[in-house]
């Protein structure tokens, strides 16, 4: 069974970086077959799928063009997790923030998800 | 921010029939395959529908998918309180150069 357990803190300042971990069990953030993604959610912006790391003989990493200038997902094989570090963040940022496993090849489906964590910027 | 459009509610009693669209575009729900999540209140969302109409273990059989060109459905048969939840469709898009999109989400009430 996979579990992704979500850490970080819920609360950031206008202008700084937004940064959370998400530990993996269950799996490995070098599988060849799924990759780890960050989604978020709130209320005007609805569900957005934010960028992903993944592990193909190489690592690569995609990022939603919406915050692609701002973002960066980095996986650690030593403590078998991956992080989101998301600069310059606004209060249109504040949104629950959730890790998610992709596998399924071509055909590609969040089948784990962590619990959430709620993200407010305020200063 | 969403691409994928659903009715923002739908409602029906125990037992009844409920189907859920999802409508898209070439770039999306045309030429890739579609998702469905449930997502109960404070909790995260649940996968229950993969790759148009497979269903994951331990999701019930009276969930179903299915696709049709550039739209999608979700139909719970046998309607029961605890179905009480969002509802998110979501899909590849291979514009922007790819990524995931997901619908505006319907809050399905049991009355």
């Amino acid at each position: 069974q996979v579990q992704l357990q979500q850490s970080g803190p819920g609360l950031v300042k206008p202008s700084q970086t937004l940064s959370l971990t998400c530990a993996i069990s269950g799996d490995s953030v070098s599988s060849n077959s799924a990759a780890w993604n960050w989604i978020r959610q709130s209320p005007s912006r609805g569900l957005e799928w934010l960028g992903r790391t993944y592990y193909r003989s190489k690592w690569y990493n995609d990022y939603a063009v919406s915050v692609k200038s701002r973002i960066t997902i980095n996986p650690d094989t030593s403590k078998n997790q991956f992080s989101l570090q998301l600069n310059s963040v606004t209060p249109e940022d504040t949104a629950v923030y959730y890790c998610a496993r992709v596998v399924g090849g071509y055909d590609p489906y969040f089948d784990y998800w962590g619990q959430g964590t709620l993200v407010t910027v305020s200063s | 921010q969403s691409v994928l459009t659903q009715p923002p509610s739908a409602s029906g009693t125990p037992g009844q029939r409920v189907t859920i669209s999802c409508s898209g575009s070439s770039s999306n729900i045309g030429s890739n395959t579609v998702n469905w999540y449930q997502q109960l209140p404070g909790t995260a969302p649940k996968l229950l529908i993969y790759s148009n109409n497979q269903r994951p273990s331990g999701v019930p059989d009276r969930f179903s998918g299915s696709k049709s060109g550039t739209s999608a459905s979700l139909a719970i048969s046998g309607l029961q309180s605890e179905d009480e939840a969002d509802y998110y469709c979501a899909a590849w898009d291979d514009s922007l150069n790819g990524q995931d999109v997901f619908g505006t989400g319907t809050k399905v009430t049991v009355l």
